[in-house]
């Protein structure tokens, strides 16, 4: 079974540029997730699909970050314009929630450096 | 709001055992997951935890007591490729079934 694939894996752009990452979830996870990890922390969750809905969006900075999963499948992350802060590895997630297990798999992650 | 607490750090002995607590205070609660990460790459599950007990698997073991707002994943027979970090995640009811993470504890196992 191929895992969450994820691109690009690093990433170094200046401050007020913008920039887009991409995951490909694992096949018939129905629920996709996006976390924010900076280095030394936990990752932070930014957004929460399920199917081509979002659940949970309570925690991304909208004024500059959106996320997209139009046909339920492939989702895109956007930052525009970024900011040092947003210095990170963002990572994507899927599961089988609502009709599987809990458990998250993780993909390995972009990290994005703001110069 | 929601308050998980892990060490930050330990240090440990290649062959030895090791308890990695993790507390937490939530406003609901689904159940407790314990991830590995090592630098540079994504987490891997390693356990779920529901009920109250002791759930074992191989070398590593999971605890959780509900009442006390309490886990500790036991590692042993440690290996030097055991060092990574170790992280914490509560799975929070209500809509979502959303994860809150600790900010892990970094483990060094050494000779």
């Amino acid at each position: 079974e191929a895992g969450v694939a994820q691109s690009p894996r690093y990433k170094i752009i200046e401050k007020r540029q913008s920039v887009a990452f991409w995951c490909n979830p694992i096949s018939g996870h129905a629920t996709l997730y996006w976390y924010q990890q900076i280095l030394g922390q936990g990752p932070k969750l930014l957004i929460q699909f399920q199917n081509n809905g979002v659940v949970d969006d309570s925690q991304l900075p909208k004024d500059r970050f959106s996320a997209e999963r139009l046909k339920g499948v492939d989702s895109t992350l956007k930052i525009q314009p970024a900011k040092l802060e947003d210095s990170a590895v963002y990572l994507c997630a899927s599961s089988a929630v609502p009709t599987g297990t809990y458990e998250q798999y993780f993909g390995p992650g972009t990290r994005l450096t703001v110069t | 709001g929601q308050n998980i607490d892990q060490p930050t750090e330990m240090t440990a002995t290649e062959g030895a055992i090791v308890q990695i607590n993790c507390t937490y205070q939530t406003s609901g609660f689904n159940g407790l997951f314990w991830y590995q990460q090592h630098a540079g790459e994504a987490p891997t599950f390693l356990s779920y935890n529901v009920l109250d007990g002791l759930e074992e698997k191989g070398r590593f073991s999971s605890f959780l007591s509900r009442s006390k707002g309490y886990s500790y994943l036991l590692l042993k027979e440690l290996q030097m490729k055991d060092s990574a970090s170790y992280l914490c995640a509560v799975l929070l009811t209500g809509g979502g079934n959303k994860l809150t993470f600790g900010t892990g504890t970094q483990l060094k196992v050494e000779l």
